[in-house]
C-alpha cells in the first residue's frame, strides 16, 4: 500500500460547482497534513494547513480524519483559475521528511 | 521578502556528465529539501539539510549528493548523467511554527540529459 494515495483523476467539473478530492495515508503516527496546489510546469504552493478540528479558507474547506486515516479538501464554487493539481501531503513529527501524494487533477471548465 | 529561488531554471547535459544545481531559502529557514519530480510522478524526495548537516536522505543511489553552506544556500550534485535523470528538481525550505513544519518550494530547475 502506498504511503499517501490519492485519485488522480482528472475531476472535470463546471464553473460554479462543488468538488471534494480524499486522500488516504498509511502511517498512524502522521502528525502534519497539508494541501499544496502545482499549476501545469510550475512549483507547487501551498494551499492550507489541515487540522483534526478542520480549517476554512474562503471557498476551500480542508477535513482530517484520523480514525480512518484520510484527509479531504472541498472546493466550493469552482473557478477556473481553480483548474490545477492538489497534491496531498502528510509527514510524521519525528523525521519530518514529508510525503507526496501523486497529486489529484482538477479542470474547471466553462 | 523573497521566496526561495533555483538555479539555473534550466539545464541541458549528456549521458555521464555532471549536474550542479543551487538553492537560495527564505531568510531565515535553516531546512532544505530536495526533491525530484519526473514527469507524470508525484515528488520524490531526494536530501535534507539542516543547519549544514545532511539530516536524511531518500531512496536515490550515491551518485545524487550535495552540501548546505553556512548561509543556508543549498548545492545539489548529480554525478554521471542517466537519462532518466530527465525531471523538474525542486528545492523546498521550511521553517517550524509550534511543532509543525511548513516548505515552500522554489520554481525548480529543468534538467534535461541527452
Amino acid at each position: 500500500r502506498k504511503e499517501v494515495e490519492q485519485d488522480p483523476g482528472p475531476f472535470n467539473v463546471p464553473e460554479g460547482a462543488t468538488v471534494a478530492f480524499n486522500c488516504t495515508y498509511s502511517n498512524s503516527a502522521s502528525q502534519s497534513f497539508f494541501w499544496y496546489r502545482q499549476d501545469c510546469r510550475k512549483e507547487p504552493k501551498l494551499l492550507m494547513s489541515v487540522y483534526s478540528s478542520g480549517n476554512e479558507d474562503g471557498r476551500f474547506t480542508a477535513q482530517l480524519n484520523r480514525a480512518s486515516q484520510y484527509i479531504s479538501l472541498l472546493i466550493r464554487d469552482s473557478k477556473l483559475s481553480d483548474s490545477a493539481t492538489y497534491l496531498c501531503v502528510v509527514s510524521s513529527g519525528g523525521s519530518y521528511i514529508p510525503t507526496f501524494g501523486r497529486g489529484t487533477s482538477l479542470i474547471v471548465h466553462p | 521578502e523573497a521566496g526561495v529561488t533555483q538555479s539555473p531554471t534550466h539545464l541541458i547535459k549528456t549521458r555521464g556528465q555532471q549536474a550542479t544545481l543551487r538553492c537560495s531559502p527564505i531568510s531565515g529557514h535553516t531546512s532544505v529539501y530536495w526533491y525530484q519530480q519526473a514527469l507524470g510522478l508525484g515528488l520524490q524526495f531526494l536530501l535534507w539539510y539542516d543547519e549544514g548537516e545532511e539530516r536524511n536522505r531518500g531512496n536515490f543511489p550515491p551518485r545524487f549528493s550535495g552540501r548546505q553552506f553556512p548561509n543556508y544556500s543549498s548545492e545539489l550534485n548529480v554525478n554521471a548523467l542517466e537519462l532518466e535523470d530527465s525531471a523538474l528538481y525542486l528545492c523546498a525550505s521550511s521553517t517550524r511554527d509550534r511543532g509543525e513544519e511548513t516548505q515552500y518550494f522554489g520554481p525548480g530547475t529543468r534538467l534535461l540529459v541527452l
